[in-house]
């Protein structure tokens, strides 16, 4: 079946500019995770959605970040005034359910901040 | 940030060669999963260990659940020339619901 997708694959802003980034999860998964990745390290978790429940932000790492989750299906993370800090691969998992840790990755969008 | 610590950071290896790597915890995780990433893509789930102790494979990849609960490792035998990647593991800690908390990776490099 279909896996995680994520558009736009590449993304190069002026600084100062927003930008909206987007996930399709896996079709049934409930859970959708937000993480950024900076160049050559591993991976940060950004944002978690489960189900209908608030999600949790604690990873956010500004008030310039934003994600919301629409139907319980596709998410949107949104950056505002975006930094060169921002610049890194924003990957989007899924998983089956709450508290089911087996998350499946989309191939990321590359963002650049110019 | 990272909490876990993952070695070592790159392994240059012959084809044929058995890879080993580990990752270690200062807290206790009820599940340890390993991931490889190949360039411009993301992880790809390889193993997902839920019990201490543990010990489970996939193919030539052999994990295992340290009876700790603090530390994996993965091992790689008889590698190949398409094992070369980045390789993390990644742990869900017991007060952390949903979140898992990812190791720097590992470069493995294999040359003919």
């Amino acid at each position: 079946g279909a896996g995680v997708s994520q558009s736009p694959s590449n993304k190069v802003t002026e600084k100062g500019k927003d930008v909206e980034l987007r996930c399709d999860p896996i079709s049934g998964h409930t859970a959708l995770y937000w993480y950024r990745q900076s160049l050559g390290q591993g991976l940060e978790f950004l944002i978690y959605f489960q189900g209908n429940s608030a999600p949790d932000k604690s990873g956010l790492p500004s008030d310039r970040f934003s994600a919301e989750r629409t139907g319980g299906s596709v998410s949107t993370l949104t950056i505002q005034r975006t930094q060169q800090e921002d610049s890194a691969v924003y990957l989007c998992a899924s998983s089956l359910v709450d508290g089911y840790y087996e998350q499946y990755f989309g191939p990321g969008t590359r963002l650049t901040v110019t | 940030g990272q909490q876990l610590n993952q070695s070592p950071q790159s392994m240059f290896i012959q084809e044929g060669e058995d890879v080993s790597m580990n990752c270690t915890s200062s807290s206790i995780f009820n599940t340890w999963l390993w991931y490889k990433q190949d360039p411009g893509e993301g992880p790809v789930l390889l193993i997902a260990l839920y019990k201490a102790g543990e010990l489970t494979s996939n193919g030539r990849l052999t994990a295992q659940f340290g009876i700790t609960r603090k530390d994996s490792f993965l091992n790689i035998s008889a590698s190949i020339p398409s094992d070369v990647g980045i390789y993390f593991c990644a742990g869900q800690p017991t007060d952390s619901w949903g979140k898992l908390q990812f190791g720097a990776g590992t470069q493995v490099v294999v040359t003919p």
